[in-house]
């Protein structure tokens, strides 16, 4: 079985300042982990992936996650938040190839002007 | 390339009353799943496919929910009759099958929006 927690449901930040969505998972298998994001009235677009390559995923947007096992965490980071990064930030974990995602409970991003 | 396609985007019925969602996933994508979102929560698997086979439906309430995959393309699922609780978006995501991907990236639909009055 697998799941994961999503730390904060509600994250706010300045516009410029870092962004840190955390989140820990739990997992029997070696697990696939992935960060979506959901934008109001649009689909979950995928944000990054570990998939047992590097522990350092860097995603599209400007958004990266690590990988630490010994802390079963896989948190996502930004650098400096921009406006059009207010949304719902999924974490994510997959037992494997083709297999239903186990997603968190969401994490809401509000970046502030 | 088209995304995974969804109907109708939102819908509004009475209780007890049938309603379907329809689902057109990504050309050559085999698998196919359903997804039920409930307000301020994550979404959760209802039902996936490969090709037509629905191969893991333990979270689909049977006895009002059903879904069909006839020609492994698109699919239909649908509720009767619908419950007050069953107010949620309902989300369609396809990945590649038997491709060799090391990876289950699953695109996602923009889902329907069910209201039940």
């Amino acid at each position: 079985a697998q799941s994961v927690t999503q730390l904060d449901s509600h994250v706010s930040v300045s516009e410029g300042t870092p962004v840190l969505l955390r989140c820990n998972y739990s997992s029997s298998y070696s697990p696939s982990l992935f960060w979506y994001v959901q934008h109001p009235n649009k689909g979950l677009q995928l944000l990054l992936k570990y998939t047992s390559a590097a522990t350092l995923v860097k995603g599209i947007n400007g958004f990266e996650a690590e990988f630490k096992k010994s802390e079963t965490s896989f948190h996502l980071t930004k650098p400096s938040a921009h406006m059009s990064d207010a949304a719902e930030y999924f974490c994510v974990v997959s037992p494997g190839r083709r297999r239903a995602l186990t997603f968190g409970s969401g994490t809401r991003l509000q970046v502030q002007p | 390339e088209a995304g995974v396609v969804q109907s109708p985007r939102y819908k509004i019925i009475e209780k007890k009353q049938p309603v379907a969602f329809w689902c057109n996933p990504i050309s050559g994508h085999n698998t196919l799943y359903w997804y039920l979102q409930n307000l301020g929560q994550g979404p959760e698997l209802l039902i996936r496919y490969e090709n037509e086979e629905a191969v893991d439906d333990s979270q689909l309430p049977k006895d009002r929910f059903s879904a069909e995959r006839l020609k492994g393309v698109d699919s239909t699922l649908k509720i009767q009759p619908a419950e007050l609780g069953d107010s949620a978006v309902y989300l369609c995501a396809s990945s590649l099958g038997a491709s060799g991907s090391s990876y289950n990236e699953q695109f996602f639909g923009p889902g329907t929006r069910l209201t039940v009055l």
